[in-house]
């Protein structure tokens, strides 16, 4: 396994399509996060899931954006009707449990890094 | 807000010298975990410290933590024109795992 995944690694787009993000997590990792990072930034939480289960969604997350994580294995972030302001750099990270210690690193993916021109 | 915030937002040394980053956060952690960026790139995973341990060791890394102030420092020794990059603090609150980043401090090493 080589690490967290992320395609398509850039993707330009203009204004009002949708644009669809894929991450596959280092395998086993039960729990998988999305991030966003604009430039000069840390990078903001967005989602969490807990296997398949969607566990946690931030406020900055509008109804335009929507993740997925049908089998417990990789994930999908789609924006719909994209805004200029979502020009940003997405990010996606796993991590597991060991042994029921929820206290591990994570592993972070290279990132899509969005423009909506 | 409940992120981290480090400080200072900019450092600059020359190669062989130590660089300090610190760390403040504002309610209570499961634990604390130190990152790395380099221009453009996915974080770099460093350190994981507990909220019930007060220093960690790995390499030339050294990370503290004091719940009692709320804070956290980084310390790279001997530090080479190779760990330039931006370093970010991130808390975790829950058990969730879900980690708070603050903005980050952009170190440069000069050769």
């Amino acid at each position: 396994d080589t690490g967290v995944s992320q395609n398509p690694r850039h993707k330009i787009t203009k204004r009002g399509q949708n644009v669809t993000f894929r991450c596959d997590p280092i395998s086993e990792h039960n729990r998988l996060y999305w991030y966003r990072q604009t430039l000069g930034q840390g990078p903001e939480f967005l989602t969490y899931f807990q296997n398949e289960a969607q566990l946690e969604k931030s406020r900055l997350l509008s109804d335009r954006f929507s993740a997925e994580r049908p089998k417990g294995s990789f994930s999908t972030l789609e924006i719909q009707r994209t805004e200029q302001g979502d020009s940003a750099m997405y990010l996606c990270a796993s991590s597991p449990t060991r042994g029921g210690d929820m206290n591990t690193e994570a592993f972070f993916g290279q990132g899509t890094r969005l423009t909506v021109v | 807000s409940q992120q981290g915030e480090e400080d200072p937002q900019a450092l600059s040394i020359q190669e062989g010298e130590n660089a300090t980053m610190n760390c403040s956060y504002k309610t209570s952690i499961n634990n604390l975990q130190w990152y790395r960026q380099n221009s453009g790139r996915g974080l770099v995973h460093l350190i994981l410290i507990r909220s019930n341990e007060r220093e960690k060791h790995s390499g030339r890394l050294r990370v503290t933590l004091d719940t009692s102030k709320k804070s956290s420092s980084l310390l790279i020794t001997a530090s080479r024109a190779a760990d330039t990059a931006s370093y970010f603090c991130a808390t975790v609150f829950t058990n969730a795992g879900k980690s708070t980043f603050g903005d980050g401090t952009t170190l440069t090493v000069k050769p």
